[in-house]
């Protein structure tokens, strides 16, 4: 069975220093990945979803990256955090030939102060 | 464009009665529809999902959402709520491309004894 896995879980780091959130897959191959953002009460925000290894689609324009060096292995990464990049991360997967249906990790809480 | 309305962003119950969370969705498309529920500080799980099959669709933990075209809906409904039910429920479509899912703001389910 397919499993998806975060880390670390709980993060605080103070505004300007760097970030680097990863998300691996297991039990999958080529699957599509995706990084969402929950700030409180504003639901799932798609950041970036990646559809094979080096490629990447920014949904919003902010100061996140995300990079895919392996199949099953999707990083969100950011130079200088910003207080409004609080929030909790979650990163999904699906099959390509699944129709949709997304599986979600357990999420990163970030805190920046 | 697709998108997805959520009806309420809080709804109260309590134990043993029906539960009712709203969900209108515009797409261009034949939709792909889903309901998932988060559970506090947890990722998402699939309850359901509709893919042009039944148009009553039954999902995980006693909930069922039936599709209605005409209406442009797709509610989730349980007969009798339980107080581990109490969590926040999101419905989403998938993109005309196919690629992502088009969240709702989400519903935060209370369950009163």
């Amino acid at each position: 069975s397919q499993t998806i896995h975060q880390w670390p879980a709980t993060l605080v780091q103070p505004v300007g220093s760097p970030l680097s959130l990863e998300c691996t897959v297991e039990g999958t191959s080529n699957p599509n990945l995706y990084w969402y953002r929950q700030a409180a009460g504003r639901g799932l925000q798609l950041l970036f979803y990646s559809v094979g290894i080096g490629q990447i689609s920014s949904e919003v324009p902010q100061n996140l990256s995300a990079s895919r060096p392996q199949d099953r292995q999707f990083i969100l990464s950011s130079k200088k955090l910003l207080l409004s990049d609080s929030g909790f991360y979650l990163c999904a997967w699906r099959e390509f030939s699944m129709r949709g249906e997304q599986y979600f990790g357990p999420g990163t809480r970030l805190t920046v102060t | 464009a697709q998108s997805v309305t959520q009806l309420g962003s809080h709804v109260s119950v309590s134990e043993g009665a029906l539960v009712l969370l709203r969900c209108n969705y515009s797409s261009s498309v034949p939709p792909y529809l889903f309901w998932y529920v988060q559970y506090p500080n947890q990722g998402l799980q699939l309850l359901l999902k509709y893919t042009s099959a039944a148009t009553l669709v039954k999902g995980i933990n006693g909930f069922e959402a039936e599709f209605k075209k005409s209406e442009t809906s797709f509610h989730l409904t349980k007969p009798s709520a339980h107080m581990s039910d109490a969590a926040e429920y999101f419905c989403a479509v998938r993109n005309q491309a196919g690629t992502a899912l088009i969240f709702g703001k989400g519903t935060t389910l209370s369950v009163s004894s």
